[in-house]
């Protein structure tokens, strides 16, 4: 969906160096979301944002920061990548009528 | 907490119908949602379901029992196209997020 990217859409990073990822809307929602995914464990929340400068941590958060200055840009950024980061991440746009995914990040921590 | 159960994996022939159960535990209930995920793909919504009973749209539908915390995902004239995973989630009263279960993979054979 062009209403919602993901960039990079692939990255591979040593342990130990931070890295951020970045998600842009042009949907206006108010709501954006960091989830990972993992076998099984399905889509796990890390982050979420309810407006500008107003984030709150998910069931994951531990080793992850984000930030959101823009209505349209919500960055996760991890400040010291560990191999138990390696995942995909996906942002989300909406609430609790139901999302729309970007098309995800595939993160390696090496 | 909230607890969210679904097969890990199906399979079933083309042309045949496949019943995907999914059942769940939340603090409140305020919707639950069906998404299919192919494989290095973004999640695309399905269904919602709000209150009980069936929800038709095309070859899929979804039902929902509140009382029994209990939902599935009824997919007919199965296409190989349906290859992919299927997952659950749930909108709990007063959250701002949507809670996830582990996904069930579904392959179609010939």
């Amino acid at each position: 969906d062009a209403g919602i990217t993901q960039s990079p859409r692939h990255k591979v990073t040593e342990t130990g160096t931070p890295v951020t990822l970045r998600c842009h809307q042009t949907e206006n929602h108010r709501y954006m979301y960091w989830y990972r995914q993992d076998p099984g464990h399905g889509l796990r929340l890390i982050h979420y944002s309810y407006g500008v400068k107003d984030t709150d941590k998910g069931e994951v958060s531990d080793g992850y920061s984000v930030s959101r200055s823009k209505t349209e840009d919500f960055l996760l950024t991890l400040e010291s990548a560990t191999s138990s980061q390696t995942s995909v991440y996906f942002c989300a746009i909406g609430g609790n009528y139901g999302y729309t995914f970007g098309s995800g990040t595939r993160l390696t921590v090496v | 907490g909230q607890n969210i159960d679904q097969p890990t994996e199906m399979t079933a022939t083309e042309g045949a119908i496949v019943q995907i159960n999914c059942t769940y535990q939340t603090s409140g209930f305020n919707g639950l949602f069906w998404y299919q995920q192919h494989a290095g793909e973004a999640p695309t919504f399905l269904s919602y379901n709000v209150l009980d009973g069936l929800e038709e749209k095309g070859r899929f539908s979804s039902f929902l029992s509140r009382s029994k915390g209990y939902s599935y995902l009824l997919l007919k004239e199965l296409q190989m196209k349906d290859s992919a995973s299927y997952l659950c989630a749930v909108s709990p009263t007063g959250a701002n997020n949507l809670f996830f279960g582990t996904g069930t993979r579904l392959t179609v054979i010939p």
